[in-house]
């Protein structure tokens, strides 16, 4: 079983409407979640963080659901810009080591 | 301001041939350093990390090695390339508990 496990897609989502996907992680001591947006050919790049009582920036709003081992994130008023792959990070804190997930594709078409 | 530098950019070396790819660290001392290779379609590997000079921890035994020769600086090499080293290789720091990257090498194996 993969330590981080995405729906890989694609999502594809008309512009301005809302999507949301989740991410599930196996390691329960897991202390820290992110989440990355990674354009075509290019590095990852932090979008946000994941706290425990769930957090929003701007149009983006992240979730972390410890009882289900579970981190979401969801899109609201999608730009075209949003599409990019979006990646699931967990962090094991005993040194640590990123674990990432494969990515979940978002379209948003016109 | 702390930045990530990574180079070069893209690589295209023959079967057999030797491998040297450099990261470098601004604006911090004694960083977390690691190295993940991305190929295509696939999500983030992580092939080594280091917590400081000349230690080296691999995750996955390969036709890769690193160094760390200065505190700033990691190194990844190869003395023999193979067609299964194709692939995105990133470099990465964390200065806190999220994770920053360089701009990745894209390297093929011809």
């Amino acid at each position: 079983r993969k330590e981080v496990e995405q729906d890989p897609g694609p999502f594809n989502v008309p512009e301005g409407a809302t999507v949301a996907f989740n991410c599930t992680y196996s390691n329960s001591a897991s202390q820290s979640f992110f989440w990355y947006r990674q354009d075509c050919r290019k590095e990852p790049k932090l979008l946000m963080s994941v706290y425990s009582s769930g957090n929003e920036d701007g149009r983006f709003t992240a979730q972390l659901n410890r009882a289900s081992q579970y981190i979401s994130l969801l899109i609201r008023d999608s730009k075209l810009s949003d599409s990019a792959t979006y990646l699931c990070v967990v962090r094991d804190d005993s040194w640590g080591k990123l674990q990432f997930g494969a990515g979940t594709q978002v379209v948003v078409t016109p | 301001s702390q930045t990530i530098h990574q180079w070069p950019a893209t690589l295209v070396q023959p079967v057999g041939s030797p491998l040297s790819l450099e990261c470098t660290v601004e604006g911090t001392s004694n960083p977390n350093l690691y190295w993940y290779r991305q190929a295509a379609g696939r999500g983030l590997q992580l092939l080594f990390y280091s917590v400081g000079i000349g230690q080296i921890s691999s995750e996955v035994p390969q036709n890769l090695s690193a160094s760390r020769p200065q505190d700033r600086q990691f190194i990844l090499s190869s003395k023999k390339l193979l067609l299964s080293d194709s692939g995105f290789y990133l470099c990465a720091w964390t200065p806190g508990t999220e994770a920053f990257f360089g701009q990745g090498t894209r390297l093929t194996v011809v």
